[in-house]
């Protein structure tokens, strides 16, 4: 299995650009996690989706963003319009019951 | 709830040993660690169930006190390849996942 695939892997935008993010989960899991790495806030979970279905977006920080999970094979995440404090990590995990297998992460940079 | 963990920061020399504890106000249905190196994602280690056994991994192991509602990574004889930042992930009652802030551990030679 070729694991959790995220793209693109490196992201340079202006602010007020659009940015989508996109992760392929490992085939058979049927949980996606989208969570944002910064130094000063640590790993924080964005959404979570089961079977396709959003189930927690509570963390979204508002509503510039957005996350569709359009099949089990396939989810995004759009920012509109980007900030430079969205500059940041964004990691894609996805799991069935138990362990979390993290993408490698697109590194996002708003200017 | 954010879990805590202790220390924030460690240094040792290869072959010391280590411990890195994370608790909660709340009561845990499983504790998960993992460990990410500089630039790269987080991998995942060991997973603890409630009212499972300790578990190991290599010379990596970790206990898991419900009472206490805490759970300790223990690293025995570090290796260079140990160095990187130490997340615990805590689960309430199957769901409400949350990662800890991660202690940075740095092995040198």
């Amino acid at each position: 299995d070729a694991g959790v695939i995220q793209s693109p892997r490196h992201e340079v935008t202006e602010m007020g650009q659009e940015v989508t993010l996109r992760c392929k989960p490992i085939s058979g899991h049927n949980s996606l996690f989208w969570y944002r790495q910064t130094m000063m806030r640590g790993l924080e979970l964005l959404i979570y989706f089961n079977n396709n279905v959003p189930i927690d977006d509570s963390g979204m920080p508002e509503d510039r963003f957005s996350a569709k999970m359009p099949n089990a094979s396939f989810s995004t995440l759009k920012i509109q319009p980007s900030e430079p404090r969205d500059s940041a990590v964004y990691f894609c995990a996805s799991s069935f019951v138990g362990p979390y297998t993290f993408g490698s992460g697109t590194r996002l940079t708003v200017v | 709830q954010q879990p805590v963990q202790s220390p924030q920061a460690v240094i040792l020399r290869e072959g010391e040993d280590a411990v890195i504890n994370c608790s909660s106000s709340k009561a845990l249905y499983s504790v998960h660690w993992y460990r990410q190196k500089h630039g790269e994602a987080p991998v995942f280690l060991m997973i603890l169930l409630k009212g499972g056994e300790q578990k190991g991994h290599e010379k990596i192991s970790a206990s898991f006190n419900e009472k206490k509602q805490q759970s300790s990574l223990y690293l025995t004889a570090s290796q260079l390849s140990y160095s990187g930042t130490y997340f615990c992930g805590t689960e309430i009652d199957g769901q409400n996942f949350v990662f800890g802030p991660g202690t940075r551990l740095s092995v040198l030679p």
